[in-house]
């Protein structure tokens, strides 16, 4: 099966940097994806690796390492809007592409 | 706005009772996710469709169905409900094969039971 482990919350500081981090165990790895998602909102999309290396995309990066099952994603130049919760999601593919998540990190950014 | 269409939006209803939440993917997707999320809890995967057939299924009661139709849509199925499955539910399409294989999440349906 898949499992994905990240933090359960994090906090920094509006301006600052924040990287949040996820394992994961998976067979047949597809990619490694991120979602944001506000309360009460829906999970957006943020960022896809499916190759080792730093993916950036604006104040958002996102690194991966297959070889150690670890990915992170950075969040620079914090704002408060950026306070939500952050999700890995392992793509596996096992005859079809199965999408798995991670329970969640909850990112407060405080003044 | 994902393009994903989810009906309804809040829903309350009694213990026992049952329910049905609708999906409309987005347009040209075939794959169709189903999840749940209790309070302030992660993405319960419940059920993956794909063109009409059942693709995966993670933790889905056996008092909860789904099922595609033709023309893609979806709905889940809520019988026997409990206090414990009042959660928002969330349905999100794909388009396998594609780039990342970026989900797209609907709105999401508020269900409360009471």
């Amino acid at each position: 099966g898949q499992s994905l482990e990240q933090p359960s919350e994090v906090t920094a500081v509006e301006g600052a940097i924040v990287q949040i981090n996820c394992t994961y165990q998976t067979s047949g790895f597809y990619g490694l994806s991120w979602y944001q998602q506000h309360d009460g909102g829906a999970p957006t999309f943020l960022s896809y690796n499916a190759l080792d290396g730093l993916e950036e995309t604006g104040r958002f990066s996102s690194f991966l390492s297959r070889s150690d099952s670890y990915c992170y994603l950075l969040l620079q130049e914090l704002q408060m809007k950026d306070s939500a919760s952050y999700f890995c999601a392992v793509s596996s593919a096992q005859g079809y592409q199965k999408v798995t998540f991670g329970t969640g990190t909850k990112l407060q950014v405080i003044p | 706005d994902s393009g994903v269409t989810q009906t309804p939006k809040h829903l309350i209803t009694a213990t026992g009772q049952r329910v049905t939440l609708r999906c409309s993917p987005r347009s040209g997707d075939l794959s169709v996710y189903w999840y749940q999320q209790s309070l302030d809890q992660g993405l319960q995967f419940l059920i993956q469709y794909y063109n009409g057939e059942e693709r995966a299924k993670g933790n889905i009661l056996e008092r909860f169905s789904a099922q595609q139709f033709p023309d893609l849509h979806s709905e889940l199925n809520l019988s026997s409900l409990e206090l414990g499955d009042s959660a928002l539910y969330f349905c999100a399409s794909s388009v396998e094969g594609a780039s990342g294989n970026t989900i797209y999440f609907g709105e999401g349906s508020w269900l409360t039971v009471v």
